[in-house]
């Protein structure tokens, strides 16, 4: 079967860093997703990896390795609008998309 | 007015009523999705339409129809839902239907079935 792993719940203090695994098992890989969603919101696209490495964009950075199945998404200067759940996402051998449950990130002042 | 749009919003209905969530995509995309989010649970697929066709129906069950006059709306028609239907329902689209493109997604609508 086709498996997305992300922890549940993180909390996470204003002005630090926090790191969100996410490792998953598919019928091949084209690439992999996060979004953003806050509560009572639609989810918002924030990175596509398809390549090993590091992808940076402003506070947010992702990160893959396909070898090892796993990517993390990281974010540095946390801000309290950064309390959201984060959703991670791998397309299939038949760029089916393939949804994690999503890590709900609390951030405290 | 931009993006995807959702109505309603909220909607409460009871198992023997027969509502219709409606969507609305002003990006000029081709392809158009409803997905179903329940409470830490991974988004689940329920229909992909490509240029009004459907393209995929992920085994759901036919309380649920949906419908695809032109490529910048959608409806899921419900009818005779069960408890286990309240959810939020979420619209989506992408420029083609294949997964490698961003997904612009609307708001939802929160069901609740009583």
């Amino acid at each position: 079967g086709q498996n997305i792993d992300q922890p549940t719940e993180m909390t996470a203090t204003e002005g630090a860093i926090v790191q969100i695994n996410c490792t998953y098992q598919t019928s091949g890989f084209n690439g992999l997703f996060w979004y953003q969603q806050h509560a009572g919101e639609a989810p918002t696209f924030l990175s596509y990896n398809v390549l090993d490495g590091l992808e940076e964009k402003g506070r947010f950075s992702s990160f893959l390795s396909r070898s090892k199945g796993y990517s993390y998404l990281l974010l540095k200067e946390l801000q309290m609008k950064d309390s959201a759940s984060y959703l991670c996402a791998v397309l299939d051998s038949n760029y089916q998309l393939i949804w994690g449950a999503g890590t709900k990130l609390i951030i405290k002042p | 007015e931009t993006g995807v749009t959702q109505t309603p919003r909220h909607l409460v209905m009871g198992m023997t009523n027969k509502k219709s969530l409606k969507c609305e995509q002003h990006l000029g995309h081709n392809a158009m999705y409803w997905y179903k989010q329940s409470a830490k649970k991974p988004l689940e697929l329920m229909f992909v339409y490509n240029f009004k066709e459907q393209t995929e129906n992920n085994s759901v069950p036919s309380r649920f129809s949906p419908e695809c006059p032109n490529s910048s709306h959608l409806f899921l028609h419900l009818h005779t839902l069960q408890p286990e239907d309240s959810a939020l329902y979420l619209c989506a689209s992408s420029q083609e239907p294949s997964g490698s493109y961003e997904q612009y997604f609307g708001p939802g609508t929160r069901l609740t079935v009583t």
